[in-house]
């Protein structure tokens, strides 16, 4: 499975956008991009999945290119409580006989946000 | 609806000791996974079950074992306890296998003396 490559921390500031780009040059054809958000001492949450193009939903955007070995997950104007791991994972696409053995978590990106 | 639950919250266990890490999802999804989270590592996959009834090793299996023998409950056993063992364990689990969404337990924190 393809391996994933991001920052390994980000600083910000409230009420800025930040892009956490991710780069996974060996996606397969049938692969999703998929980012998760971990707070300290609780398990990871899922934030939004994407195959190609745009896909966006209330917490945030996920940008892929055309030849989709990157992706950037947008957080629009974070705030204090957006300070969290983010990780972004590439996953097979498929039903009950898919790739759940397959599920590879980086070490993530490591967010401060700050006044 | 409590979604995943896991069992103990924390545990201090002695090197060659038994132990059994409960989860139990109430959401009826057919996919469950045990991952290890250990400092410098991220999340590694250690078992998953795509349904119940059937198991299979994720990337790091020695030492654990899993059973599925419902839906609901996925326990994690470690038949002898090792040092190394010692991480924090997060149950998830999914509808079906395959990449959907993973919703995870709050985990347990297990130290091996």
């Amino acid at each position: 499975l393809a391996k994933t490559t991001q920052p390994i921390s980000m600083d910000s500031y409230e009420g800025q956008e930040v892009n956490i780009t991710c780069s996974h040059n060996n996606i397969a054809t049938n692969d999703y991009i998929t980012w998760y958000q971990q707070f300290p001492s609780q398990g990871p949450r899922f934030i939004i999945q994407g195959y190609k193009t745009k896909v966006t939903n209330e917490v945030a955007s996920l940008f892929i290119p055309a030849d989709r070995k990157s992706s950037t997950l947008s957080l629009p104007r974070v705030s204090l409580s957006d300070t969290a791991v983010y990780y972004c994972l590439v996953v097979q696409g498929g039903g009950l006989t898919g790739g759940g053995n397959k599920l590879t978590f980086g070490t993530g990106t490591q967010l401060k946000v700050e006044l | 609806i409590a979604g995943i639950t896991q069992a103990p919250t924390s545990q201090i266990l002695a090197a060659g000791r038994r132990m059994t890490l409960r989860c139990t999802q109430d959401m009826r999804h057919n996919a469950m996974y045990w991952y290890r989270q250990d400092l410098g590592l991220g999340l590694r996959l250690i078992h998953y079950s795509n349904t119940a009834g059937t198991t299979g090793k994720g990337e790091v299996p020695d030492g654990y074992s899993v059973s599925r023998a419902n839906t609901d409950d996925f326990p994690l056993t470690l038949a002898s306890a090792v040092p190394s063992q010692t991480s924090v364990y997060f149950c998830a689990s999914s509808v079906t296998g395959g990449g959907n969404e993973q919703f995870f337990g709050p985990g347990t924190r297990l130290t091996v003396l």
